[in-house]
């Protein structure tokens, strides 16, 4: 039990377009789901929390309006880069907690390749 | 405010060896405390938690760690090595006092001698 998926797994993108990210949890509902960022040979580094139907809480420096995350159901959260450049090639990772559960279920990561 | 540290960037063992990992944090109330290891590529994969209760907990992989209060540590550790222990080291902290919301450590990549 606890399963997240994301997809897609990997993208590439031309610079100046917009690709969506998805994080599913498949076998519980997600109350919260968290997006981590993570660089080549770094740690993880929370960008934000989304708890379903409400406005996402993004940590200091990291801009809303660049990556929009919509958690519109229980079991769905959605992370929108919008007008991709180079420097967001990243791997992009979910995660979720579902009821009153403290621990946080991870999906497989997202790599994302702006040219 | 809540991190995470783990002094050890890099560490290379031998196959058989025994291993440990350093990591230190710094919580406000009781924290809960995690292992993840993650292969190049891969996503995160649990390896041990504590919550509370006995302070050695047992992981998978034959993975064990000690939650020290006094010390404010949670070393990850490995009587034995295998070669396919090599991977990137992370150790996390959350609590629900922050909404749940997780700080990793810089990560600890083990290299294993064969």
């Amino acid at each position: 039990g606890a399963v997240v998926s994301q997809h897609p797994s990997w993208v590439i993108c031309k610079s100046g377009t917009s690709v969506k990210i998805e994080c599913r949890s498949l076998d519980f509902q997600a109350t919260t789901m968290f997006w981590y960022r993570q660089f080549p040979k770094q740690s993880l580094m929370l960008m934000a929390t989304s708890n379903e139907g409400s406005k996402a809480t993004y940590e200091q420096g990291v801009e809303k309006d660049k990556f929009l995350i919509n958690h519109a159901s229980l079991t769905l959260s959605t992370l929108t880069v919008t007008s991709a450049h180079p420097e967001d090639s990243s791997f992009y990772i979910c995660s979720a907690i579902g009821g009153s559960g403290y621990e946080q279920y991870f999906g497989p990561g997202t790599r994302l390749t702006v040219t | 405010a809540q991190s995470v540290t783990q002094p050890d960037i890099h560490i290379t063992v031998s196959e058989g060896a025994s291993l440990e990992l350093r990591c230190n944090y710094s919580y406000g109330a009781t924290p809960y405390l995690f292992w993840y290891v993650q292969s190049p590529g891969q996503g995160l994969q649990l390896l041990l938690k504590y919550f509370s209760g006995d302070t050695l907990v047992q992981g998978i992989k034959g993975f064990e760690a000690e939650f020290k209060r006094s010390q404010s540590s949670f070393n990850l550790r490995k009587p034995s090595v295998h070669w396919s222990d090599a991977a990137e080291y992370f150790c996390a902290v959350g609590g629900m006092d922050n909404n749940n919301d997780m700080r990793f450590g810089a990560g600890t990549r083990l290299t294993v001698k064969p």
